[in-house]
């Protein structure tokens, strides 16, 4: 079952702003992952943190993983135009779930 | 990063017949694949997972003798949607992964856009 859930569900913003996206998950963990997937098109890897860590940055991105609220969140930091997609977290127990993503859309 | 490849990119079919999907790592040994499936505007569901020269394993819903999954080599599983329908009509994404290790990083699929008229 689909144990991931992101919101918001979509997001709008003007290029060069932050964008937040956060995801939420049931049951405990090893890791978690965060893709985008442009449209009609396969998911991309992002980055991925581990339970034992609290925050992980690449890039414009950075990670944060509560794992005492089941919780993590994804910062687009100067987000442009090319940053429009959908992201999915994805976690793991024995095998990875998908959330229902975040659809990002940067206006240039 | 690694890359893995599905082939086709497309397929139209009649409703009836059988499509086979490939999918392929082609810089590294994927010891276990995943085959997804998304609806439109919907996440990513997991069909199945595969190891190689093993069964598949199946996620609770999905037919395995509608979704037959083959993973006879450590980098080639293929997907067989059979008797395909209009409802089977989907993007599928396949994944590998180099090891069986759930903290090793999962490598995509461009995706198979399957039509079923």
């Amino acid at each position: 079952s689909q144990q991931g859930e992101e919101d918001p569900q979509a997001l709008s913003i003007q290029e060069g702003e932050n964008a937040t996206m956060n995801c939420s998950y049931k049951t405990s963990i090893n890791n978690l992952q965060w893709y985008r997937q442009n449209s009609g098109r396969g998911l991309v890897h992002l980055i991925l943190i581990r339970s034992n860590e609290r925050e992980k940055h690449s890039g414009r991105l950075r990670v944060t993983l509560d794992t005492s609220k089941k919780s993590s969140s994804l910062l687009i930091t100067a987000s442009r135009a090319a940053d429009t997609a959908s992201y999915f977290c994805a976690t793991d127990g024995n095998q990875f779930y998908f959330g229902t993503g975040t659809s990002l859309t940067v206006i240039p | 990063g690694a890359v893995v490849s599905q082939h086709p990119s497309r397929v139209i079919c009649k409703s009836g017949t059988s499509v086979k999907i490939e999918c392929r790592s082609l810089d590294f040994q994927a010891t276990t694949m995943f085959w997804y499936r998304q609806f439109p505007k919907k996440s990513l569901m997991l069909m199945a997972t595969s190891n190689e020269g093993s069964k598949a394993t199946y996620e609770q819903g999905v037919e395995k003798d509608k979704f037959l999954i083959n993973h006879a080599s450590l980098t080639l599983s293929t997907l067989t949607v059979t008797s395909a329908h209009p409802e089977d009509s989907s993007f599928y994404i396949c994944s590998a992964r180099a090891g069986t290790s759930i903290s090793e990083t999962q490598y995509f699929g461009p995706g198979t856009r399957l039509l079923v008229l």
